[in-house]
């Protein structure tokens, strides 16, 4: 199975911040990747599809690029409400979709 | 814009089966296919499987044949049974719509595992 390693695990930055989490494949998933937003308490929401392409309502400051094995997520100018746990998720290995393990975004 | 909601007991004994059902609102269930994911407690999220309208289903082989995933295209819902349970099973079970990524997502329910 494909293990996916999100760096970093925790991250505390300011308001107005440039913020960018990566995510490392195990082998070659091309762009079969996505990212989520997990707020406290609160289910995730997919923000990012297939490593670049944004969600439909989702903000243009979050964006995603990549593709292979490294990948990056990045916040251009960090705002209050982004305060959430990140994932990235792969699909290439199926049935055996992963997500990382996760970075919890502070202010 | 498409609603999911679980529904089912919020706790199941150890060596039972957990069983949940997602009732969808806003839109078909021939539109997506649907997934069960499910997170313990301040830990990761697990992708546990998905159906399609036609039954056609696929699951995570590391829960090996302990999972099943039925839908009922009459009542709009997806369901989800789990053999065998332990404490390991505890977590927020959600349903989602989408089979490779995840559009829309319910609120999670927890379901604890304990004698």
């Amino acid at each position: 199975d494909i293990q996916m390693t999100q760096s970093p695990s925790s991250l505390s930055a300011s308001v107005g911040d440039r913020v960018t989490i990566t995510c490392q494949a195990s082998q070659d998933i091309s762009n079969y990747l996505n990212w989520y937003q997990q707020r406290p308490g609160k289910a995730p929401k997919l923000l990012i599809y297939d490593a670049f392409n944004l969600e439909t309502g989702v903000p243009s400051r979050f964006s995603g690029r990549g593709s292979g094995t490294h990948f990056s997520f990045t916040i251009s100018s960090l705002q209050p409400e982004d305060i959430a746990t990140y994932y990235c998720q792969q699909y290439d290995d199926v049935p055996f979709y992963t997500f990382g393990q996760g970075t919890k975004l502070e202010i | 814009q498409v609603q999911l909601q679980e529904s089912g007991p919020r706790l199941v004994k150890p060596s039972e089966t957990l069983s949940l059902t997602c009732t969808v609102s806003g839109g078909s269930i021939s539109s997506y296919y649907w997934s069960w994911i499910r997170q313990p407690p301040g830990k990761g999220l697990e992708w546990i499987g998905y159906i399609y309208y036609n039954g056609n289903t696929k699951s995570n082989p590391s829960l090996k044949s302990r999972v099943t995933i039925s839908v009922d295209t009459s009542k709009n819902q997806f369901s989800l049974k789990l053999t065998s349970v332990t404490a390991a099973d505890t977590a927020f079970y959600y349903c989602a719509a989408g089979g490779v990524r995840f559009h829309y997502w319910g609120q999670g329910t927890l379901v604890t595992v304990s004698s």
